[in-house]
């Protein structure tokens, strides 16, 4: 049973719009939430966090929005620039349970 | 300061085979997990522990075993490799459950 999830296995965005990426869980036990990100033959690298009694974090061009009464959350990123072109994981910190990840490519 | 350091990088196995990936922390974090990563499943949590002499069951632990002897190491063991855990694994730690986990750089397994 996937306690979080991420519906969009890929998404592609033009160079310096707006990226979104969704993600949902089921678990109300889930009280800290986590995007990584993770590049080809490397390790995942932690992006930004936010706890559950906040409703968005920021930290540069990266935005994450928690919507606890619809149990999701999303990464805004913007400007999108090439190297944003990963795949990006969510997560929920009990034993830190990650979701399917959505591959993003940003066009030049 | 290396961080977290797995070892080997690259490994083929015959079915049937046992060997041990090794992971390594000079964060002095007690929390620690090894994950696996298949294409559409994401990261699945195999084994993680809470401290040394602390272990416990993931999402997928059937076939490995692990142990915590010390703060630094975290040693994932198959026992009777089989190509279903052909896959790349992940070792991760984290200070507690409200900090980034830091992973390594991943060990790419094939079992034929």
């Amino acid at each position: 049973d996937q306690q979080v999830k991420q519906n969009s296995p890929s998404l592609s965005v033009q160079e310096g719009r707006i990226s979104i990426l969704n993600c949902d869980y089921t678990n109300s036990m889930f009280d800290y939430f986590l995007w990584y990100k993770k590049y080809p033959a490397e390790g995942p690298t932690f992006l930004i966090s936010i706890s559950s009694i906040k409703d968005k974090n920021e930290d540069g061009r990266f935005t994450v929005f928690l919507n606890k009464s619809a149990k999701h959350l999303s990464l805004h990123i913007v400007p999108s620039q090439p190297g944003d072109s990963a795949v990006y994981f969510c997560a929920a910190n009990e034993k830190l349970t990650f979701g399917t990840g959505t591959r993003l490519t940003i066009i030049p | 300061n290396a961080g977290v350091t797995q070892t080997p990088k690259f490994q083929v196995l015959k079915t049937g085979q046992s060997m041990t990936l090794q992971c390594a922390q000079d964060m002095n974090h007690e929390y620690m997990s090894w994950y696996r990563q298949d294409p559409g499943m994401g990261l699945r949590l195999i084994h993680y522990s809470v401290g040394a002499g602390i272990t416990d069951q993931g999402e997928v632990p059937n076939g490995y075993n692990v142990s915590r002897s010390t703060t630094e190491d975290f040693p994932l063991r198959l026992l009777s490799a089989a190509p279903s855990q052909t896959s790349v694994y992940f070792c991760a730690t984290t200070r507690d459950e409200y900090t980034e986990a830091f992973f390594g750089q991943g060990t790419r397994l094939t079992v034929v």
